[in-house]
């Protein structure tokens, strides 16, 4: 399964929202009915960390200003207000396979 | 809390092979698949392969595929990557990540292949 970012990158006014969409190349609906879609965010200098699990599940500490939304092959990580600490790349990834792929991602940075 | 450790970076001649260790706590270490990644400096995240530590087994991208192996101690709730006949352009930072939604990560191990 290959998974396809666009932006490659962003540039943010503070408070402004931002989008980035995720597509991939087959449906990632499993038989047990979840779609294993996730976002991760790398910050500089930082290892990847989770920000949505299937979809649209904000992961433990993750701000309500992210949302996760999409289904099948098309999906789409939302931010409403961006803040100077949402800098760095944006990477979504399935899971639905065995062998996980992860999209190019998106640099997000503040104007 | 859930934490995964791994090993310092490490310096390599080409040919040579390298071992990354990844230690677990936290959490039961046989619950949960041990992912491992690859970002090359300036590059995106690229998995390499998991193994599941309750038996063992392991799954390989087909790009590492005969030039990497998983393992894992239960006993030390540890699990391992070792990279094989090593490159200039397997100068990279390797992850380690636990379960299908790849929480939490490795704080990462810098591995430089160099002459």
């Amino acid at each position: 399964i290959v998974m396809t970012q666009t932006p490659l990158s962003l540039s943010v006014t503070p408070g402004q929202g931002a989008s980035i969409s995720c597509k991939s190349s087959q449906s990632l609906l499993h038989t047990d009915g979840k779609t294993y879609l996730y976002w991760f965010l790398q910050k500089p200098g930082q290892s990847p960390q989770l920000l949505i699990s299937e979809v649209s599940k904000r992961f433990s500490g993750v701000p309500d200003r992210f949302s996760g939304s999409g289904s099948g092959t098309d999906f789409t990580l939302k931010i409403s207000r961006v803040e100077a600490e949402d800098v760095g790349v944006y990477y979504c990834m399935q899971s639905m396979r065995v062998l996980p792929a992860f999209g190019g991602g998106t640099k997000v940075e503040i104007k | 809390q859930v934490q995964l450790v791994q090993s310092g970076a490490e310096v390599k001649k080409p040919g040579a092979s390298v071992k990354v260790s990844c230690k677990a706590s936290g959490y039961t270490f046989t619950d949960a698949y041990i992912h491992w990644v690859r970002q090359a400096p300036g590059h995106g995240l690229e998995w390499m392969g998991c193994i599941n530590p309750h038996n063992g087994d392991t799954y390989y991208s087909e790009t590492f595929q005969g030039r990497v192996t998983l393992t894992r101690d239960t006993s030390i709730s540890t699990a391992y990557m070792e990279l094989s006949s090593l490159r200039s352009d397997d100068t990279a930072l390797y992850y380690c990540a636990r379960a299908r939604s790849f929480d939490p990560w490795g704080q990462g191990t810098l591995v430089t292949v160099s002459s």
